[in-house]
């Protein structure tokens, strides 16, 4: 899960390694995830998206697991960078018709040298 | 140069004063939609539109109104009925989703701090 408030989740990851970002989601109706990377006053870029009838899509150096048995998402990222530093968001579409996005509170990503 | 456009990039007001922010697309996408974040928490929605003349409220609609009187433009006014308006606020915009959600994009956010 993640937690509200003021003081996201971090991940510290040295430079080179691989990252995981994980997130829970409560919906068994949702059928549509994204993931987001927001740097310090800035809006949030996308990273990737997946739908429901996959489990796992790739792009450049990250790749989005959906484990709908459990209802989990994770963000990997692999050589993590010092410009992957940012806060990642993950949102889910809950089935509707909308396109609205539901948002998690975000996992703060540090990489140190 | 594609995108969304918001503006200004930090506003203050002073308490009991309405205020509008502004969010302009050249994308050509037919849905819009305005979010708040408060520092270390997620986005929550306050209206989105999907066609011109036509917007539906939000999670936490209260205390905001918009139009949507041409497709590129999707105003935000922050009335003084919001209790608590400082905050940053971001645009985003999509593809009509009739075949399914969309990823949205985002616009770079305005900082507004009520004084």
């Amino acid at each position: 899960g993640e937690s509200v408030g003021l003081h996201l989740p971090t991940l510290s990851v040295q430079e080179g390694d691989n990252s995981i970002i994980n997130c829970a989601y409560s919906n068994s109706a949702s059928d549509y995830f994204i993931w987001y990377k927001q740097e310090s006053g800035k809006g949030p870029q996308f990273i990737i998206d997946i739908r429901s009838n996959m489990d796992k899509r790739q792009g450049q150096r990250v790749t989005v697991l959906l484990n709908k048995t459990v209802k989990h998402l994770s963000l990997q990222i692999a050589a993590t960078q010092p410009g992957d530093s940012a806060v990642y968001f993950c949102a889910e579409n809950t089935g509707d018709s909308w396109g609205k996005l539901q948002f998690g509170a975000g996992t703060q990503v540090v990489v140190t040298p | 140069d594609g995108g969304i456009t918001q503006s200004p990039k930090y506003l203050f007001r002073k308490e009991g004063q309405n205020v509008t922010l502004s969010c302009e697309q050249n994308l050509n996408h037919d849905a819009m939609y305005w979010y708040r974040q408060d520092p270390g928490q997620g986005l929550r929605l306050i209206y989105y539109s999907q066609i011109v003349n036509d917007f539906q409220k939000g999670d936490i609609a209260e205390g905001y109104s918009v139009s949507r009187e041409k497709k590129e433009s999707f105003p935000l006014t922050v009335t003084s009925a919001q209790k608590n308006p400082t905050a940053f606020y971001l645009c985003a915009s999509s593809i009509y989703p009739a075949g399914g959600p969309h990823e949205q994009f985002f616009g770079p956010g305005t900082r507004l701090t009520v004084l």
